[in-house]
């Protein structure tokens, strides 16, 4: 099993344009998440998927969209990239149980530079 | 709303010592989890260990523990015979248990340096 998967690993955008981070899961989990991290700091929920065919924000949605595609895949897309998106972005990904126990399991992260 | 405070930067152990990285947290769900997460210098993010606020003993994985008090409101991340490979940045997290409490709040990180 590969677990969490991200494509890209690193990425370099001028201000104004646009890409999609793709997430995919092969651990046939119901709820995936989009989180980002800045320097000295944890990680911030930017938008999640409870299940196949519903997203909600998270803390920090602003600048963003996402596709739940499948069960599977979650991408995440900046339509007008801007400097102050400039950070590393997880994917993760959990059962979806009921309760605090749900764990969440991470992707190994995109690299995103802002120009 | 939910705050997890993580008070040290950095920390030095020498190899195979134990540690303990702190972890204090604020919340008003009387239902709640704790997480623990390594970062190491690639940059991944790896479950380490999940604590319960019901939950009536300390949990346990390997080389690590979660010191749960729940009464201070903490959970502190012990490990065990430190090796060279526990080298890492470490985040505390906890999520509630209400509907919609998918979110887990982190700590800003303690970066752990093991000394040969």
């Amino acid at each position: 099993n590969a677990g969490v998967t991200q494509t890209p690993k690193f990425q370099v955008l001028k201000t104004g344009q646009s890409m999609t981070l793709q997430c995919a899961q092969d651990m046939n989990h119901n709820s995936m998440y989009w989180y980002r991290q800045d320097p000295g700091m944890g990680l911030r929920l930017i938008y999640y998927s409870a299940s196949e065919g519903t997203t909600d924000k998270g803390e920090v949605p602003n600048g963003y969209n996402v596709s739940r595609l499948n069960k599977r895949e979650f991408s995440l897309r900046l339509e007008s990239a801007a400097p102050s998106q400039t950070s590393v972005y997880f994917c993760a990904s959990s059962e979806g149980l009921a309760g605090a126990g749900d764990t969440q399991y991470f992707g190994p992260g995109t690299r995103l530079t802002v120009l | 709303a939910q705050k997890i405070t993580q008070t040290q930067p950095g920390m030095f152990v020498q190899e195979k010592e134990a540690v303990t990285l702190d972890c204090t947290y604020d919340t008003s769900d009387p239902s709640y989890g704790l997480f623990w997460y390594k970062q190491p210098s690639s940059g991944e993010m790896i479950f380490l260990i999940y604590q319960g606020s019901y939950d009536q003993q300390n949990a346990t994985e390997g080389r690590y523990s979660l010191n749960f008090q729940k009464a201070r409101k903490s959970a502190n991340l012990v490990i065990s015979a430190s090796q060279l490979g526990d080298s890492a940045m470490y985040f505390c997290a906890m999520r509630g248990a209400g509907a919609g409490s998918y979110q887990l709040t982190f700590g800003k990180g303690t970066k752990l340096s093991v000394i040969p």
